[in-house]
């Protein structure tokens, strides 16, 4: 799976949009941008995948740039409960098996300041 | 419904000890995964089952670590000789099946080899 690089750590004002970036200027084609998110003390949670569109759900954005080398997670109105360590991860999509592990790297540590 | 459960949530041990640390995953889910995380780093991928049989098994550090799911179910992650180095957070996590882009994560079990 492709590396990916994220900065170590972002401050957001509770009610303002939480854009985090990351860079994967070596993905492959058919590698998917998966994003999670670990609150202190609690397991890994999944917010949202895309490959080249952009994507939206309940939780959050995810843009891709054209070239595919970056995207931006964005959290439209950060709370204070959105505090969290977020992980942007590159993996070869879900129709080939044998490849379903995920590589986390030490992700963006994310605080929302009231 | 019930998400993945761990037990114990901590565990202490002494160094040369056996530990077996206990994953529950969601109902019907044939995937599951067990990771390791180490303070202040992302959680370490170890090993992949897919109903009974270990489908990726590359992350197991060494011969010490074992891990079995008999009935494609509870797996249990079996540590022998354990050594301080040992000690991090073991997660575990499930997910419909191996295609799925979504992993369940549980809460880990924290172990601690004094």
């Amino acid at each position: 799976d492709a590396k990916t690089t994220q900065p170590t750590s972002m401050d957001c004002a509770e009610g303002r949009a939480a854009n985090l970036p990351c860079n994967h200027s070596t993905i492959s084609g058919n590698e998917y941008v998966y994003w999670y998110r670990q609150i202190h003390s609690q397991g890994p949670q999944y917010i949202i995948h895309g490959l080249k569109n952009n994507e939206t759900n309940e939780m959050a954005s995810l843009i891709i740039t054209e070239d595919r080398k970056s995207s931006t997670l964005i959290l439209p109105h950060a709370t204070l409960r959105d505090t969290a360590v977020y992980y942007c991860i590159v993996r070869v999509g879900s129709s080939n098996f044998g490849n379903e592990k995920l590589t986390f790297g030490t992700g963006t540590r994310l605080t929302i300041i009231p | 419904g019930a998400g993945v459960s761990q037990t114990p949530s901590n565990k202490v041990t002494e160094k040369g000890k056996y530990v077996e640390l206990r994953c529950d995953p969601i109902s019907g889910h044939t995937a599951l995964y067990w990771y390791r995380q180490s303070l202040g780093q992302g959680p370490e991928f170890l090993i992949y089952f897919q109903g009974t049989g270990a489908a990726d098994d590359s992350g197991l550090p060494n011969d010490r670590f074992f891990a079995v799911r008999p009935e494609g179910s509870v797996s249990t992650l079996k540590i022998q000789r354990t050594e301080r180095g040992d000690s991090a957070v073991y997660l575990c996590a499930s997910s419909p099946d191996g295609r799925s882009y979504e992993q369940y994560f549980g809460p880990g079990t924290r172990l601690t080899v004094t």
